[in-house]
């Protein structure tokens, strides 16, 4: 089973400063690499696909980045909305998820 | 838009099985996977196994094998999960997520359900 490690498990920051996002898998997951973010009390929603494709809505600050085993979700602006764990997904054999990285407000 | 209306939170005894269902308000629910992702209270993302609905064809995770039945009633556009031989460790939030791709899921998830709350205790 392919094992997803995201790093670092928390990240504060500040509203405007830049947001760096690690997963990395354990075997190449060619780009069948997702991003969701999770608020609180609510369902994941998906922010990007296929490594580098934003969904419906989601804003250009939201940029998704890597290939083969390393990727990176990078929020080029924090905004207050933007506080929430985040969640890599790869889709090469069946889903997995990584375990989260918790962006907090510093 | 499509929305994913899960049912109510369920107590469950130990030993003893649930079923959720979930509830698709898209008219082409037929070709679209569905699966069914669990979350366990302040833990990570698990998914579970899937369904597309026009094959009737399923998929699940090793560990939850011979234990999981995923469902689906197209009469209703309706999922069904099913979990048997509950144990404290499958109290979680399951909920359902939509697959894109038609007939051919692309297993990211696109839309999901509001969640539903399983509690097993004694």
């Amino acid at each position: 089973e392919i094992v997803l490690t995201q790093s670092p498990a928390t990240l504060s920051l500040s509203p405007g400063e830049r947001a760096t996002l690690s997963c990395r898998a354990s075997q190449s997951v060619s780009n069948f690499l997702a991003w969701y973010q999770q608020k609180p009390g609510q369902a994941p929603r998906l922010l990007i696909h296929d490594v580098s494709i934003r969904a419906t809505g989601i804003p250009a600050r939201f940029i998704g980045s890597g290939s083969g085993t390393d990727f990176t979700l990078t929020i080029s602006s924090l905004e207050p909305e933007d506080f929430a764990v985040y969640y890599c997904q790869q889709r090469s054999n069946w889903p997995v998820f990584g375990g989260g990285t918790k962006v907090e407000i510093k | 838009q499509v929305l994913l209306v899960q049912s109510g939170a369920e107590v469950k005894k130990p030993g003893s099985s649930v079923k959720v269902s979930c509830k698709s308000s898209a008219g082409t629910f037929s070709s679209y996977a569905i699966s069914w992702v669990r979350q366990a209270p302040g833990q990570g993302l698990e998914w579970m196994g899937q369904i597309i609905p026009f094959f009737g064809t399923t998929n699940y995770a090793q560990r939850f094998q011979g234990r999981v039945t995923v469902s689906t009633d197209e009469s209703t556009s309706t999922a069904y999960l099913e979990l048997n031989s509950l144990i404290s460790e499958d109290t979680a939030v399951y909920y359902c997520a939509r697959s894109p791709g038609d007939y051919v899921p692309q297993d990211y998830f696109d839309y999901w359900g509001q969640g539903t709350l399983v509690t097993v205790s004694s």
